[in-house]
Protein backbone atom coordinates (compact mmCIF):
# COMPACT_ATOMS: atom_id res chain seq x y z
CA UNK A 1 0.00 0.00 0.00
CA UNK A 2 2.08 3.19 -1.40
CA UNK A 3 1.62 5.96 0.89
CA UNK A 4 3.12 8.69 -1.13
CA UNK A 5 2.05 8.62 -4.64
CA UNK A 6 2.94 10.39 -7.80
CA UNK A 7 0.35 9.76 -10.75
CA UNK A 8 1.94 11.02 -13.29
CA UNK A 9 4.85 9.35 -14.78
CA UNK A 10 6.08 11.58 -17.24
CA UNK A 11 5.76 15.41 -18.04
CA UNK A 12 7.53 17.25 -21.15
CA UNK A 13 8.04 21.32 -20.58
CA UNK A 14 9.67 23.52 -23.05
CA UNK A 15 12.79 25.05 -22.30
CA UNK A 16 11.80 28.48 -20.22
CA UNK A 17 8.31 27.50 -18.74
CA UNK A 18 6.89 26.43 -15.46
CA UNK A 19 7.53 22.86 -14.55
CA UNK A 20 4.89 21.20 -12.01
CA UNK A 21 5.45 18.12 -10.38
CA UNK A 22 2.53 16.46 -7.87
CA UNK A 23 2.82 14.14 -5.71
CA UNK A 24 -0.01 12.92 -2.44
CA UNK A 25 0.24 11.20 0.27
CA UNK A 26 -2.51 9.07 2.40
CA UNK A 27 -0.47 9.26 5.90
CA UNK A 28 -1.47 12.01 7.92
CA UNK A 29 1.24 11.56 10.23
CA UNK A 30 3.81 12.44 7.96
CA UNK A 31 4.86 15.80 8.47
CA UNK A 32 8.15 16.14 6.70
CA UNK A 33 8.45 15.96 2.99
CA UNK A 34 11.35 15.90 0.40
CA UNK A 35 12.11 16.09 -3.14
CA UNK A 36 14.91 14.30 -4.65
CA UNK A 37 16.36 14.25 -8.45
CA UNK A 38 17.52 11.57 -10.25
CA UNK A 39 20.14 11.54 -13.31
CA UNK A 40 20.37 7.93 -14.83
CA UNK A 41 23.10 5.66 -13.39
CA UNK A 42 23.31 7.68 -10.38
CA UNK A 43 21.88 7.80 -6.51
CA UNK A 44 18.94 10.71 -6.00
CA UNK A 45 20.00 13.67 -4.85
CA UNK A 46 18.46 15.68 -2.68
CA UNK A 47 16.70 18.97 -3.82
CA UNK A 48 14.19 20.62 -1.42
CA UNK A 49 12.56 20.07 1.57
CA UNK A 50 9.36 21.41 3.44
CA UNK A 51 7.90 20.78 7.07
CA UNK A 52 4.30 21.27 8.22
CA UNK A 53 4.21 23.84 9.45
CA UNK A 54 5.05 25.67 6.37
CA UNK A 55 3.09 25.75 2.90
CA UNK A 56 5.66 27.20 0.81
CA UNK A 57 9.40 26.77 0.83
CA UNK A 58 11.17 28.43 -2.17
CA UNK A 59 14.99 27.70 -3.23
CA UNK A 60 16.10 29.31 -6.48
CA UNK A 61 13.90 28.19 -9.20
CA UNK A 62 12.68 25.19 -7.05
CA UNK A 63 9.75 25.95 -4.79
CA UNK A 64 7.50 23.31 -2.94
CA UNK A 65 3.64 23.89 -1.86
CA UNK A 66 2.37 21.69 0.67
CA UNK A 67 -1.40 21.40 1.17
CA UNK A 68 -1.90 19.55 4.37
CA UNK A 69 -6.01 19.24 4.19
CA UNK A 70 -5.59 17.91 0.55
CA UNK A 71 -2.18 15.87 1.34
CA UNK A 72 -0.90 17.19 -1.72
CA UNK A 73 2.43 18.67 -2.27
CA UNK A 74 3.74 20.20 -5.71
CA UNK A 75 7.32 20.99 -7.09
CA UNK A 76 7.46 23.85 -9.07
CA UNK A 77 10.32 24.61 -11.84
CA UNK A 78 10.63 28.07 -13.25
CA UNK A 79 12.33 28.68 -15.24
CA UNK A 80 12.72 24.60 -16.53
CA UNK A 81 16.06 24.09 -18.11
CA UNK A 82 17.17 21.29 -19.83
CA UNK A 83 19.68 19.88 -17.49
CA UNK A 84 16.75 19.67 -14.92
CA UNK A 85 15.44 16.71 -17.12
CA UNK A 86 16.11 13.81 -14.83
CA UNK A 87 13.30 11.65 -12.91
CA UNK A 88 12.04 13.53 -9.35
CA UNK A 89 11.08 11.44 -6.71
CA UNK A 90 9.11 13.30 -3.57
CA UNK A 91 9.84 11.65 -0.18
CA UNK A 92 7.76 11.96 3.33
CA UNK A 93 8.89 11.08 6.67
CA UNK A 94 6.80 11.17 10.00
CA UNK A 95 8.36 12.46 13.35
CA UNK A 96 7.65 8.89 14.89
CA UNK A 97 10.67 7.23 12.54
CA UNK A 98 12.17 10.37 10.99
CA UNK A 99 14.55 8.30 9.55
CA UNK A 100 12.26 6.29 7.06
CA UNK A 101 11.78 8.46 4.36
CA UNK A 102 8.30 6.76 1.84
CA UNK A 103 9.61 7.64 -1.51
CA UNK A 104 6.30 7.82 -4.18
CA UNK A 105 7.26 6.03 -7.70
CA UNK A 106 9.02 9.05 -9.41
CA UNK A 107 7.99 11.30 -12.47
CA UNK A 108 10.41 11.23 -15.30
CA UNK A 109 10.84 15.51 -16.67
CA UNK A 110 12.13 16.39 -20.24
CA UNK A 111 12.10 19.35 -20.87
CA UNK A 112 12.67 20.44 -24.64
CA UNK A 113 15.26 23.42 -25.78
CA UNK B 1 35.75 9.48 -1.74
CA UNK B 2 33.60 12.79 -1.93
CA UNK B 3 30.26 10.70 -2.09
CA UNK B 4 28.71 7.44 -1.01
CA UNK B 5 30.26 4.51 -3.16
CA UNK B 6 28.70 1.48 -3.76
CA UNK B 7 30.27 -2.11 -5.14
CA UNK B 8 29.71 -4.13 -7.40
CA UNK B 9 27.77 -1.40 -9.64
CA UNK B 10 25.94 -4.52 -11.38
CA UNK B 11 25.45 -8.29 -10.01
CA UNK B 12 24.09 -11.01 -11.95
CA UNK B 13 23.17 -14.04 -9.91
CA UNK B 14 21.71 -17.22 -10.11
CA UNK B 15 18.70 -17.83 -8.27
CA UNK B 16 19.29 -19.74 -5.21
CA UNK B 17 23.30 -17.90 -4.82
CA UNK B 18 23.88 -15.59 -2.14
CA UNK B 19 25.40 -12.17 -2.99
CA UNK B 20 27.04 -9.11 -0.81
CA UNK B 21 26.06 -5.72 -1.81
CA UNK B 22 28.60 -2.92 0.13
CA UNK B 23 28.50 0.29 0.60
CA UNK B 24 31.41 3.19 1.86
CA UNK B 25 29.64 5.80 3.17
CA UNK B 26 30.70 9.34 3.46
CA UNK B 27 33.14 9.58 5.95
CA UNK B 28 32.00 10.54 9.14
CA UNK B 29 28.32 10.04 8.77
CA UNK B 30 26.71 8.33 11.09
CA UNK B 31 23.37 7.26 9.39
CA UNK B 32 23.24 4.62 6.89
CA UNK B 33 20.39 3.39 4.90
CA UNK B 34 19.62 0.39 2.61
CA UNK B 35 16.76 0.56 0.16
CA UNK B 36 15.59 -1.82 -2.61
CA UNK B 37 14.16 0.27 -6.03
CA UNK B 38 12.12 -2.17 -8.33
CA UNK B 39 12.27 -1.42 -11.72
CA UNK B 40 9.81 1.87 -12.43
CA UNK B 41 9.31 1.97 -8.44
CA UNK B 42 10.64 4.83 -6.02
CA UNK B 43 13.54 3.60 -3.11
CA UNK B 44 11.83 1.39 -0.64
CA UNK B 45 12.97 1.41 2.95
CA UNK B 46 14.69 -1.49 3.79
CA UNK B 47 17.15 -0.59 7.40
CA UNK B 48 18.70 2.01 8.97
CA UNK B 49 21.76 2.08 11.22
CA UNK B 50 23.28 4.68 13.38
CA UNK B 51 27.04 3.88 14.07
CA UNK B 52 27.31 0.10 14.10
CA UNK B 53 23.58 -0.27 15.60
CA UNK B 54 21.00 -1.71 13.49
CA UNK B 55 18.17 0.56 14.84
CA UNK B 56 15.71 -0.39 11.84
CA UNK B 57 15.29 -3.07 9.97
CA UNK B 58 11.33 -3.38 9.31
CA UNK B 59 11.73 -2.70 5.63
CA UNK B 60 13.84 -5.94 4.98
CA UNK B 61 11.46 -8.14 3.07
CA UNK B 62 12.55 -11.74 4.53
CA UNK B 63 14.67 -13.32 6.99
CA UNK B 64 16.81 -13.76 3.32
CA UNK B 65 18.08 -10.22 3.80
CA UNK B 66 20.62 -9.80 5.97
CA UNK B 67 22.72 -6.05 6.88
CA UNK B 68 25.86 -5.26 9.00
CA UNK B 69 27.72 -2.34 9.94
CA UNK B 70 30.05 -3.60 12.22
CA UNK B 71 32.78 -0.93 12.81
CA UNK B 72 30.05 2.30 11.84
CA UNK B 73 31.61 2.36 8.91
CA UNK B 74 31.41 0.21 5.87
CA UNK B 75 28.08 -1.29 5.29
CA UNK B 76 27.08 -4.91 4.05
CA UNK B 77 23.85 -5.87 2.68
CA UNK B 78 23.77 -9.91 2.08
CA UNK B 79 20.98 -11.73 -0.05
CA UNK B 80 21.11 -15.00 0.25
CA UNK B 81 19.51 -18.13 -1.82
CA UNK B 82 18.40 -15.33 -4.28
CA UNK B 83 15.08 -15.37 -6.04
CA UNK B 84 13.59 -13.51 -9.11
CA UNK B 85 12.01 -11.04 -7.47
CA UNK B 86 15.17 -9.62 -5.50
CA UNK B 87 16.19 -8.26 -9.08
CA UNK B 88 16.03 -4.48 -8.24
CA UNK B 89 18.67 -1.75 -7.69
CA UNK B 90 19.80 -1.67 -4.17
CA UNK B 91 20.86 2.24 -3.21
CA UNK B 92 22.70 2.88 -0.06
CA UNK B 93 22.60 6.28 1.60
CA UNK B 94 24.26 7.93 4.86
CA UNK B 95 23.58 11.26 6.73
CA UNK B 96 25.51 12.88 8.93
CA UNK B 97 23.42 13.12 12.35
CA UNK B 98 21.68 10.55 13.74
CA UNK B 99 19.72 9.93 16.96
CA UNK B 100 16.84 13.36 17.46
CA UNK B 101 18.83 14.82 14.18
CA UNK B 102 15.58 15.24 12.56
CA UNK B 103 16.25 17.17 9.22
CA UNK B 104 19.45 15.74 7.48
CA UNK B 105 19.77 15.11 4.43
CA UNK B 106 20.58 11.71 3.32
CA UNK B 107 23.36 11.53 0.09
CA UNK B 108 22.81 8.80 -1.76
CA UNK B 109 25.35 6.13 -3.95
CA UNK B 110 24.78 5.29 -7.39
CA UNK B 111 23.26 1.55 -6.30
CA UNK B 112 23.63 -1.61 -7.29
CA UNK B 113 21.88 -3.64 -9.92
CA UNK B 114 21.33 -7.02 -9.13
CA UNK B 115 19.58 -9.43 -11.77
CA UNK B 116 19.02 -12.74 -10.82
CA UNK B 117 17.94 -15.17 -13.52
Amino acid sequence: DQQVKQNSPSLSVQEGRISILNCDYTNSMFDYFLWYKKYPAEGPTFLISISSIKDKNEDGRFTVFLNKSAKHLSLHIVPSQPGDSAVYFCAASDSYNFNKFYFGSGTKLNVKP
Amino acid sequence: GAGVSQSPRYKVAKRGQDVALRCDPISGHVSLFWYQQALGQGPEFLTYFQNEAQLDKSGLPSDRFFAERPEGSVSTLKIQRTQQEDSAVYLCASSLGGGQTRYNEQFFGPGTRLTVL
